[in-house]
């Protein structure tokens, strides 16, 4: 059974460029949340989707945006890249409306230079 | 909104020492107190959970504890081990609230 599968593991990207981070959910969970981790900090919530829809979202300025795709699948989008956009960036699956029974991925690294 | 503190930021124990690990919340509202382990590399693993409707949970040589009065939940690592070594965090949340707010971490050295 294949947990939370993400996708590439680490990217390297120039100030003011876009990038798309695509994260696979848990089976049987239909419920993505991102999360931005910057080194030596918590994880800190950017949105979750379900149902294809944006159903909550964080602190995070619209440069930040999402997707999720009808086999439950999701991309994070960041444009405008700035060198404070460097951080390990988490996908969490859960199932339904439950606010428990998270599973992250291993995340994706992204460097702005 | 939910605003969790976490201590220590570091640990430092000999194999077969305890571990103590806490956190306070702010918002009564949040039921749901998640710890989870990251290892290098890695994501955040759930390693143990505990529900506003029970004081104490026991897995093993985990444990955690929950304070609602004071705001309070720990986690106790008991006969530690090299591979322990990780750092720790602490989160909270709430039914009306679908996402996890997590403490800063607490960077776990088990020392042989």
């Amino acid at each position: 059974d294949a947990g939370v599968t993400q996708s590439p593991t680490h990217l390297i990207k120039t100030r003011g460029q876009q990038v798309t981070l695509r994260c696979s959910p848990k089976s049987g969970h239909d419920t993505v949340s991102w999360y931005q981790q910057a080194l030596g900090q918590g994880p800190q919530f950017i949105f979750q989707y379900y149902e294809e829809e944006e159903r909550q979202r964080g602190n995070f300025p619209d440069r930040f945006s999402g997707h999720q795709f009808p086999n439950y699948s999701s991309e994070l989008n960041v444009n405008a890249l700035l060198l404070g956009d460097s951080a390990l960036y988490l996908c969490a699956s859960s199932s339904g409306t439950a606010y428990y029974g998270y599973t992250f991925g291993s995340g994706t690294r992204l460097t702005v230079v | 909104g939910e605003n969790v503190e976490q201590h220590p930021s570091t640990l430092s124990v000999q194999e077969g020492d305890s571990a103590v690990i806490k956190c306070t919340y702010s918002d009564s509202a949040s039921n749901y107190f998640p710890w989870y382990k990251q290892e290098l590399g890695k994501g955040p693993q759930l390693i143990i959970d505990i529900r506003s409707n029970v004081g104490e949970k026991k897995d093993q040589r985990i444990a955690v504890t929950l304070n609602k009065t004071a705001k309070h939940f720990s986690l106790h690592i008991t006969e530690t081990q090299p591979e322990d070594s990780a750092v720790y965090f602490c989160a909270a949340s709430k039914r009306s609230q679908g996402n996890l707010i997590f403490g800063k971490g607490t960077k776990l050295s088990v020392k042989p």
